[in-house]
């Protein structure tokens, strides 16, 4: 079975304060893509981050960083320092090499507080 | 950049009636979806199309049919509007095989 579960349904933080959003997937395939979109309160799913699942190496972006873990199925998402711009709800999904699905979580609302 | 766009942001329809929503995107990629968003459900696929007239059903196509006559348009279709089909709808599109989609701004469609 292919599944992304995103266990946090809601994380409330006040600003400056680090956040991490999980992220585990279930996948048979030993070649697959991991996604990150951001919805912010106008609705439109914003990329983030694609990763393959021969790069395991962590990413930093700015104030976003990624850490991809193979042995435990998780593709973490860090927010460094938060913002009241960071509010809106977070999706990770999983797409297996060849497939055109992408399987998505059913997402984190993330509130920052001021 | 990429710019993917659903012609309306808020509908109200009558149960029973035909409805169309309308996305067009302008960087002639392959493929596009049609997801459905209700809250603790995530999206949920209801089509996708990877060319023109080719379809692929998805999870949830019950109730709901696709055209796509043009490469940069993506038509959903309800058929016969029903109340349980109230929810957001998000259309999306992407280049090729597992590379980023990217979405529209939504269509939230009410049901009365």
């Amino acid at each position: 079975a292919q599944k992304v579960t995103q266990a946090q349904t809601e994380i409330s933080v006040v600003e400056k304060e680090d956040v991490t959003l999980d992220c585990v997937y279930e996948t048979r395939d030993t070649t697959y893509y991991l996604f990150w979109y951001k919805q912010p309160p106008s609705g439109e799913l914003v990329f983030l981050i694609r990763r393959n699942s021969f790069d395991e190496q962590n990413e930093i972006s700015g104030r976003y960083s990624w850490n991809f873990q193979k042995s435990t199925s998780s593709f973490n998402f860090t927010i460094t320092a938060s913002q009241v711009v960071d509010s809106a709800v977070y999706f990770c999904a999983l797409s297996p090499r060849g497939t055109y699905k992408y399987i998505f979580g059913t997402g984190t609302r993330l509130k920052v507080l001021a | 950049d990429v710019k993917v766009t659903q012609s309306s942001r808020y509908l109200v329809k009558r149960t029973g009636e035909k409805v169309f929503l309308e996305c067009v995107q302008d960087m002639d990629h392959e493929n596009m979806f049609w997801y459905r968003q209700d809250p603790g459900l995530g999206l949920r696929l209801i089509y996708f199309s990877y060319d023109v007239k080719m379809k692929e059903k998805g999870d949830i196509p019950e109730g709901y049919s696709v055209s796509r006559e043009k490469k940069e348009r993506f038509s959903l279709i309800l058929e016969s509007a029903s109340t349980n089909q109230t929810s957001m709808y998000l259309c999306a599109s992407r280049a090729v095989l597992n590379t980023e989609a990217f979405f529209g701004q939504g269509t939230r469609l009410t049901v009365v």
